[in-house]
């Protein structure tokens, strides 16, 4: 079945405590792409991957970082977690560069509270 | 700086009753527009993408529409089970791979 897969689903942790959020994807997608949602909110853009070895910030990049050394995986790091990222955060993953009707698969979410 | 505003921001409607989401945006060239569903605690589902100015795309009952400053999604004779957060998305043409989203439209269908 091809899916986006994030873990974990629920997160709570404290302030300053490293965390990583695991996304993986089984489409061979070349796009991939994680996201922040708060309540009333559309999504975010955390950071984005155009390949594998190529990353970019999106609009709220600040205290997050990612790798794509794979790519399958996309993993995001908070290396010192903060009360303002609790969030549900949403990775996803599409094809690009002339497949038409492009659109992103999103994985089920990882609600992140930090205490 | 790329900007999408949907509105409205709740409606609520009856069975049957057709209606309209609107999503306006300004970006610096579009790459595409995108629109998805969202039903509480999921993540988004795609629904369309469009391209240019005067495309249409339809799905069962929805069909989206897209101008040089503004995109509808069209619903028409709704169903309790169309009932969702409806996105609306940018993607421009001078960053490809970077997105903006609106904040939603949350649609309630009463039976």
């Amino acid at each position: 079945e091809a899916q986006v897969t994030q873990n974990p689903r629920y997160l709570i942790t404290v302030t300053g405590k490293k965390l990583t959020v695991t996304c993986s994807q089984n489409m061979n997608h070349e796009y991939m792409s994680w996201y922040r949602q708060d309540p009333g909110l559309g999504l975010r853009q955390i950071y984005y991957s155009m390949n594998v070895e190529v990353t970019d910030k999106g609009d709220v990049p600040e205290g997050y970082k990612v790798s794509r050394k794979e790519k399958r995986n996309f993993p995001l790091i908070l290396e010192s977690p903060s009360p303002n990222q609790t969030s549900l955060y949403f990775c996803a993953s599409s094809h690009r560069f002339g497949q038409g009707n492009e659109k992103l698969f999103f994985g089920s979410g990882t609600q992140l509270s930090v205490l | 700086e790329d900007q999408v505003t949907q509105s409205p921001e709740a409606l609520r409607l009856q069975e049957g009753e057709s209606s309209s989401l609107n999503c306006s945006y300004t970006v610096s060239g579009l790459r595409g527009l995108f629109w998805y569903r969202q039903d509480p605690g999921k993540g988004p589902e795609f629904l369309f993408t469009l391209y240019s100015a005067g495309e249409e795309k339809e799905k069962e009952r929805l069909k989206a529409t897209l101008t040089k400053k503004e995109s509808f999604l069209h619903i028409t004779a709704p169903k309790p089970e169309d009932s969702a957060t409806y996105l609306c998305a940018v993607e421009s043409s001078t960053n490809a791979g970077k997105s903006t989203f609106g904040d939603g439209t949350t649609l309630t269908v009463k039976p």
